[in-house]
């Protein structure tokens, strides 16, 4: 089955640039989805690219995919304090539906 | 326009003791899910309905686990008897359900449960 990777925590400085790292490795994914939870709420979906794409940007994020290394990356500008929570890298895995495969998550901290 | 509306939102019982989950998911969305997330993991499908026909069950552990979707709408999920192990935070979310294209799928905030 789908096994999705992400680096657990990150740290950022307000202001700077946030990288949030992802592999995957079913190559028959057709969509790759990004969501974001806060502390004590569901999760939200912030963005998706469709798996024929290599880049993606909406306002502030902008998502990389490598379809040959099956890594997918989420690059929030300008990180705010608000930014700070958890963001779930999530292929979805073809067959029938779309079935989302979750990775365990990357926390991001962001400082003053 | 309302959320997911999950209840309750905290459970604490004793093992062996059964628990039920209930969910309301937004008005108009067809597909339903239930979703374990284990504390620092990322959320696991249990269960996902089309209306009231569950499409997807292969990873909801039948023996204690059931669920239902009766008349398509709101859905229960009931675990009975409760292990140490099922301590976690159960969320349920819907979406529109159209095949073949992009899909958001709201969550609700969950129901964390705590089996002592």
């Amino acid at each position: 089955g789908e096994d999705v990777e992400q680096s657990l925590f990150l740290s950022v400085r307000e202001g700077d640039s946030s990288v949030i790292n992802c592999t995957y490795t079913d190559s028959s994914s057709t969509y790759l989805y990004w969501y974001k939870q806060e502390p004590g709420a569901g999760l939200q979906l912030l963005t998706y690219i469709f798996s024929n794409m290599d880049m993606k940007q909406d306002q502030r994020l902008t998502v990389l995919l490598n379809k040959k290394d099956k890594h997918l990356s989420l690059r929030i500008a300008d990180t705010q304090t608000g930014d700070s929570a958890i963001y779930f890298c999530a292929p979805a895995v073809s067959g029938g539906y779309n079935k989302l495969i979750f990775g365990a998550g990357t926390r991001l901290a962001v400082h003053p | 326009e309302a959320g997911v509306v999950q209840s309750p939102r905290y459970k604490i019982i004793e093992k062996k003791q059964p628990v039920a989950f209930w969910c309301n998911p937004i008005s108009g969305h067809n597909t339903l899910y239930w979703y374990l997330q284990n504390l620092g993991q990322g959320p696991e499908l249990l269960i996902r309905y089309e209306n009231e026909e569950a499409v997807d069950d292969s990873q909801l552990p039948k023996d204690r686990f059931s669920a239902e979707r009766l008349k398509g709408v709101d859905s229960t999920l009931k675990i009975q008897p409760a292990e140490l192990g099922d301590s976690a935070v159960y969320l349920c979310a819907s979406s529109l359900g159209v095949a073949g294209r992009p899909e958001e799928l709201f969550f609700g905030e969950g129901s964390r449960l705590t089996v002592l």
